[in-house]
């Protein structure tokens, strides 16, 4: 049964600690989009790679936040410093054919993060 | 319990109706357009999905209209069932600028037993 697979799946940190959050693609797909989503917000694009290259990192700050593709099987997204204000579930998302085919995206099941 | 604890318009209806909700979007190049379910605790899962040189595509117990003149897009489910409770989003494709999805604010569907 193929999916996408985020760990951790819930973490309560407190504000200026390094938070990594990771990700594993279904085998096979070449594209990964991680997303946030808040009571406020709803879902927002942070970051969107292609064949492991970042396509489109727009919805980040910057200053805090970077996303990497380590290898094919690995997208993580790191927070440093960490603040309240980051508190929400990073969902990561993995697709065969991107945008093309935007149905076929398939969700992780979230990283829950608390910034305390 | 929720996922995100999001604050959303809520439809409520009876098991074996059947539920329309709607979306409003406000590119007119979005080229393509999407409906997904998220279950508390999940990641949105999709539904279906419609390129905008159509304006009506069926699946199983759903359907999605799509009317391009008033960007109006909705999603009926047929037979409505327990299952069905989750909240939808609607999300749209740009033809240009940032081409990844942009997603709706969401709404909640209950089915009363």
């Amino acid at each position: 049964d193929a999916r996408v697979t985020q760990t951790p799946r819930h973490k309560v940190t407190e504000m200026g600690q390094e938070v990594t959050m990771r990700c594993q693609p279904i085998l096979g797909h070449n594209t990964v989009f991680w997303y946030r989503q808040t009571m406020m917000q709803g879902l927002e694009l942070l970051a969107y790679f292609r064949n492991r290259a970042p396509l489109d990192d727009s919805g980040m700050p910057k200053d805090r936040f970077s996303a990497e593709m380590p290898d094919a099987t690995l997208a993580t997204l790191k927070i440093q410093p960490s603040e309240p204000r980051d508190s929400a579930v990073y969902f990561c998302a993995s697709g065969l054919r991107g945008l093309q085919v935007p149905g076929e995206l398939f969700f992780g099941e979230g990283s829950r993060l608390t910034v305390l | 319990g929720e996922s995100v604890g999001l604050h959303l318009p809520t439809l409520s209806v009876q098991e074996g109706d059947n539920s329309i909700i709607n979306c409003a979007y406000s590119n007119s190049a979005s080229d393509y357009f999407i409906w997904y379910k998220q279950e508390s605790g999940k990641g949105p899962q999709f539904i279906i999905d419609i390129r905008s040189n159509m304006d009506k595509r069926q699946g199983q117990r759903v359907t999605v209209l799509l009317n391009k003149t008033v960007k109006h897009l909705s999603l009926q489910i047929a037979a409505t069932q327990p299952g069905d409770s989750a909240v939808y989003f609607c999300a749209e494709k740009r033809t240009a600028g940032r081409r990844a999805l942009t997603f709706g604010s969401g709404t909640r569907l209950q089915v009363q037993p």
